[in-house]
């Protein structure tokens, strides 16, 4: 059974950096089958997609937070992490982490999540 | 703002049929995937691929798209099927996308 767990501090002063890290336990993020992303939540919204790091190390930004987040793998820890630079308050989410299903075929994209951390709350307050 | 329009809320009787639509260009292409997601819990993959179901997904859930709308229909919609429902997929750009969810009311 795979299953992912986020972990980093839940408070966050405006223009830090938010460090999160995900522990993958039951698959590799060596494997190649998969890409490894972020999402998050706002309060009582909906989701957005943060990015996604392969195997290989190539990464794939939302381009909405392209020039403040960086996603990067540990495969000796088979865990990946999500930096996010000057922080404001309206980065305040829960943030989950999730193993991403995408491929191509016969002029369509297929994509999913499957399966999700069970996210964690990041507030960003003085 | 979203690229993928969902309805943000229907509701449905218990035991009766409900599709949960989610509209946008790129589904004339791409396909959707589903989840559900129940209040403080984290979002649980419903429908991938064209219309699979993960291992312990009822098979009342299924996937469909015509144009550019995905559906998700619960036929013999249960209690504990009260959930936050999300469409997922590319944009032409290549950006993953979310719809704006839509919560599902039985009554």
């Amino acid at each position: 059974q795979v299953q992912l767990q986020e972990s980093g501090p839940g408070l966050v002063k405006p223009s830090e950096t938010l460090s999160l890290t995900c522990t993958v336990s039951g698959d590799s993020v060596s494997s190649g089958a998969y890409y490894w992303s972020w999402i998050r939540q706002h309060p009582g919204k909906g989701l957005e997609w943060i990015g996604y790091i392969y195997h290989s190390g190539s990464t794939y930004y939302n381009p909405s937070l392209r020039s403040r987040v960086i996603i990067s793998l540990d495969t000796s820890k088979n865990q990946f992490s999500l930096k996010m630079t000057s922080l404001t308050a309206a980065d305040t989410a829960v943030y989950y982490c999730a193993r991403e299903s995408d491929y191509y075929s016969s002029g369509s994209y297929y994509t999913w999540f499957d399966p999700w951390g069970q996210g964690t709350l990041v507030t960003v307050s003085s | 703002s979203s690229e993928l329009t969902q309805d943000p809320a229907v509701s449905v009787a218990l035991g009766q049929t409900v599709r949960i639509t989610c509209q946008g260009d790129s589904l004339r292409s791409n396909y959707a995937s589903w989840c559900q997601q129940k209040p403080g819990q984290a979002p649980v993959l419903v429908i991938y691929d064209k219309n699979n179901r993960p291992s312990g997904i009822p098979d009342r859930f299924s996937g469909s798209r015509s144009g550019n709308t995905a559906s998700l229909t619960i036929t013999g919609a249960q209690a504990e099927d009260e959930a936050d429902y999300y469409c997922t997929s590319r944009d032409r750009s290549g950006t993953v996308v979310f719809g704006g969810g839509t919560k599902l009311t039985v009554l």
